[in-house]
């Protein structure tokens, strides 16, 4: 049971332009969701997260926006860099001083020179 | 800030045998997670401690068990080792009150032929 959807497997971006990752979750005791970057050979990485208070959060180039009734989340980068090239990790989890993190199946992004 | 490491990087071992994976967590972290991601998935929620105690558990089998110690490292034993359990073994520091400092090491990765 993927209580953490992300169904595009992969996503190529022109440098510059945005990138948006999206994320469809199950579980509506979920409340807060974060976002990770993963290089190859490297842990996870947190970027961002937003509160189920919130419909969106801005750090920098990322953003990430929620709608609680449709039960989906997204990251915006822009503009997008080689550097953002990784697997970007959707998770959620109920904000009760746990950290036990649901995880997505991760998006591959590429960003083209 | 001492960043999360793990030990061994690489193993291998045989269907049945017992494994333990080793993780020294970020300095003056007191929560650690550990988590199994398998090949094309995010990773899965494995189990939780916090201050030397299990704080929760993911949908694992007992043959899964963990230990954390009074400096804060931890292991993640596996006994009676099966093919399925062959996937990256990651392990996550945090301190208990935050959920979006969860600092991930970059992993054991685990073959069972």
């Amino acid at each position: 049971d993927q209580q953490v959807k992300q169904n595009s497997p992969s996503l190529s971006v022109q440098e510059g332009r945005i990138s948006i990752l999206n994320c469809d979750y199950t579980n509506s005791m979920f409340d807060y969701f974060l976002w990770y970057k993963k290089y190859p050979a490297e842990g996870p990485t947190f970027l961002i997260s937003i509160s189920s208070i919130k419909d969106k959060n801005e750090d920098g180039r990322f953003t990430v926006f929620l709608n609680k009734s449709a039960k989906h989340l997204s990251l915006h980068i822009v503009p997008s860099q080689p550097g953002d090239s990784a697997v970007y990790f959707c998770a959620a989890c109920s904000a009760f001083g746990n950290e036990k993190l649901t995880f997505g199946t991760g998006t591959r992004l590429t960003i083209i020179p | 800030e001492t960043g999360v490491t793990q030990s061994p990087t690489h193993l291998i071992k045989t269907r049945g045998q017992q494994v333990t994976l080793r993780c020294s967590s970020q300095s003056g972290h007191n929560t650690v997670s550990w988590y199994q991601q398998a090949l094309g998935q995010g990773p899965q929620f494995i189990f939780q401690y916090y201050r030397e105690e299990e704080n929760g558990r993911g949908n694992f089998p007992p043959r899964f068990s963990g230990l954390q110690f009074p400096n804060y490292s931890s292991e993640l034993n596996v006994n009676a080792l099966e093919l399925d359990d062959s996937a990256l073994y990651l392990c996550a520091s945090s301190l208990a009150v935050s959920t979006d400092t969860q600092y991930f090491g970059p992993g054991t990765r685990l073959t069972v032929l």
